[in-house]
């Protein structure tokens, strides 16, 4: 069966280093990823989303990128601060999208320390 | 900036109730949806809506349903409340496919069944 797979872990960092956090999927093959932050008691508010074709997107001190063969995505923050703690969760849509096409993996809760 | 407001943030009902949540976007999303969150589970797709008056099952439909007879407001009825729906709903838009473009989420609603 199809499977998303992030730390399910907290992911403790030390403020001002880079935050990795992982997302893994099998019998997928999305044409889409994307990443969203939930604060606690919030909806998810998205943040980046990368293409099949791409290996690598950017927006400020996130990055993320997208290896289809190895099935993974790399969401990285960098310069971490206090205020990036929180629930970062990512998202699959298959080629041609479609409205029922996202699947969300579980999040991995990142906590950054002063 | 898009909009999407949800009509309670907390909502306590007895088993049995028929249930109303309702949801709102202002950005002319074509498509919108409905997800409950639950410690462990992650998000999971309720039903979604590509149109007014078109609905299709997500993958939990059961116990509920839903209605779009105008484009920006998306409800969720549960028919008969019970306890195993007790979680956190969310509602989103997309303005397109759901995987080429991001989803903008509600506050969500806080829904607990006694």
């Amino acid at each position: 069966s199809q499977k998303i797979e992030q730390n399910s872990e907290a992911l403790n960092i030390q403020e001002g280093k880079t935050a990795t956090l992982t997302c893994n999927y099998t019998n997928y093959s999305p044409a889409y990823l994307q990443w969203y932050r939930q604060d606690p008691g919030r909806g998810p508010v998205f943040l980046l989303l990368i293409r099949e074709n791409e290996k690598e997107k950017r927006k400020e001190r996130l990055k993320v990128t997208f290896d289809t063969t190895l099935k993974q995505s790399l969401f990285h923050i960098t310069a971490s601060q206090p205020a990036d703690s929180a629930t970062y969760l990512c998202a699959l849509a298959y080629s041609g999208g479609g409205a029922d096409g996202l699947t969300f993996g579980k999040g991995t809760h990142l906590i950054i320390q002063p | 900036d898009v909009k999407v407001t949800q009509s309670s943030r907390y909502l306590v009902k007895r088993t049995g109730e028929k249930v109303f949540l309702e949801c709102v976007q202002d950005m002319d999303h074509e498509n919108m949806f409905w997800y409950r969150q639950d410690p462990g589970l992650g998000l999971r797709l309720i039903y979604f809506s590509y149109d007014v008056k078109m609905k299709e099952k997500g993958d939990i439909p059961e116990g509920y349903s839903v209605s779009r007879e105008k484009k920006e407001r998306f409800s969720l009825i549960l028919e008969s409340a019970s306890t195993n729906q007790t979680s956190m709903y969310l509602c989103a838009s997309s303005p397109g496919l759901a995987g080429t473009y991001e989803q903008y989420f509600g506050p969500g609603t806080r829904l607990t069944v006694t």
